[in-house]
């Protein structure tokens, strides 16, 4: 098992234009999160899939973000019409179920620049 | 408003020497996890503990959660320079059918050799 898997790692990109992002979870994790984290900050909550239901998202997250995991494996994180306070990590991160509760298991991230 | 308060922010100390970072909240947590993350990485789950009171070890690192399951304290002895990272913790509490991750904002060590 390779652990998480995110691509690509680092991404800029001009204001205005779309991006997405892939993430891949350990095989046998039903759950994915997405989170975002700015400098000095914890992981910030954008959004949670279970198999490929997407149950929970959050209200900070604008209508330019968009994230699906079509098949309930691999998941994508897009984000449309780019703004220069888009620029942040963006970690993914699985677990199984009844698992979370004892912890998650995060890719190494994606760092997004938009210039 | 941030719900998990780490203290300090940011520690630079001698290697060899001993520290404590703190991890406070109003709130009740089911469990609370400690995370350690290094510059353009994700963080790496380092232990979780449930129960009031919980005292785990791992090597040098010793963690506590608070009997009112509110806070949590992590002390590491002996500081060696891989030590140096982001260390933040991560309170659980069930939210409908979600188990929700509250964060702090960690706090930032750096171990001198």
């Amino acid at each position: 098992d390779t652990g998480v898997s995110q691509n690509p790692r680092h991404k800029i990109t001009k204001r205005g234009q779309n991006v997405t992002f892939r993430c891949d979870p350990i095989s046998e994790h039903n759950r994915l999160y997405w989170y975002r984290q700015t400098l000095g900050q914890g992981p910030e909550f954008l959004t949670y899939f279970q198999n490929e239901a997407q149950l929970e998202k959050s209200r900070l997250l604008s209508d330019r973000f968009s994230a699906e995991r079509p098949k309930g494996s691999f998941s994508t994180l897009e984000i449309q019409r780019t703004e220069q306070g888009d620029s942040a990590m963006y970690l993914c991160a699985s677990s199984s179920p009844g698992q979370g509760h004892y912890g998650y298991t995060f890719g190494s991230g994606t760092r997004l620049t938009v210039v | 408003t941030q719900l998990l308060e780490q203290s300090p922010q940011f520690l630079s100390i001698q290697e060899g020497e001993n520290l404590t970072v703190y991890c406070n909240s109003s709130s009740v947590f089911s469990s609370l996890q400690w995370y350690r993350q290094e510059p353009g990485e994700g963080p790496v789950l380092l232990v979780t503990v449930v129960t009031g009171g919980e005292v785990k070890k791992l090597k040098r690192l010793t963690f506590q959660f608070g009997d009112a399951r509110k806070d949590s304290s992590l002390h590491i002895t002996a500081a060696q320079p891989g030590d140096t990272g982001l260390y933040l913790c991560a309170g659980g509490r069930v939210r409908g059918s979600n188990y929700q991750l509250i964060w702090g904002a960690g706090t930032k060590l750096i171990i001198k050799p």
